[in-house]
């Protein structure tokens, strides 16, 4: 089993449309969690991070940690077609080392 | 937040030939890394390039396979060594910028590598 599971998708979306991405992990020592987007061709770039449990908002992004479930999200509100991008969710625990996700391929579409 | 570029952007390979790829920083930087990015596949930490010092490779690397240096805190470079199909991949330099990785980390573009 990986530490980290995330549905590769491709998931497709209308433009305004209500994004919920998502990944599951095992290890219960993970306390910090991030969310990367990708651009085609491009390296990862930070979003969000969020440490422990709880909810977290910027602009239009907001990232939910449950760690009783070992569940995270990350919700886009009105999306784009400028969203259009894989997303990478990530963790790390004590050492410091991050744990990625395959990452789910997101297309919005005008 | 830093930024990064990596050299080359794209190299096409013969099998048994290495290359090395270059990580410039355009700042001081208190750490420095190498991931693998398979298709399909989580990217995936190679090693953290230290500083004066050898570096610290994962699980399933080796230093014989993915020799390191870091001869500054602004440039660190990664060869891969006798080339398979199998080291297709993007070749990817993360910094960080504080004590604290896990929300200080930056990424730089890559180098997408295909061996033939």
């Amino acid at each position: 089993q990986k530490e980290v599971e995330q549905d590769p998708g491709p998931l497709s979306v209308p433009e305004g449309a209500i994004v919920s991405l998502n990944c599951t992990y095992s290890n219960s020592a993970f306390q910090y969690f991030m969310w990367y987007r990708q651009y085609s061709r491009k390296g990862p770039e930070l979003l969000m991070y969020t440490y422990s449990s709880g909810n977290k908002e910027d602009g239009r992004f907001t990232a939910q940690v449950d760690k009783s479930s070992k569940y995270i999200s990350l919700f886009i509100r009105d999306s784009q077609p400028s969203d259009s991008a894989t997303y990478l969710c990530a963790m790390s625990g004590d050492t410091d080392k991050l744990i990625f996700g395959t990452g789910t391929r997101l297309q919005v579409f005008p | 937040s830093a930024v990064i570029s990596q050299k080359p952007s794209r190299d096409i390979c013969q099998r048994g030939t290495s290359l090395t790829i270059q990580c410039q920083v355009d700042s001081q930087v208190t750490m420095m890394f190498w991931y693998r990015q398979q298709p399909g596949q989580s990217l995936t930490l190679i090693a953290t390039a230290n500083q004066g010092s050898e570096a610290t490779y994962e699980s399933g690397f080796v230093i014989d396979k993915f020799p390191i240096s870091r001869p500054n805190l602004t440039f660190s470079t990664l060869t891969v060594s006798n080339m398979s199909p199998e080291d297709s991949s993007i070749y990817l330099c993360s910094v960080a910028t504080s004590g604290r990785w896990a929300d200080t980390q930056y990424f730089g573009p890559g180098t997408r590598l295909t061996v033939l």
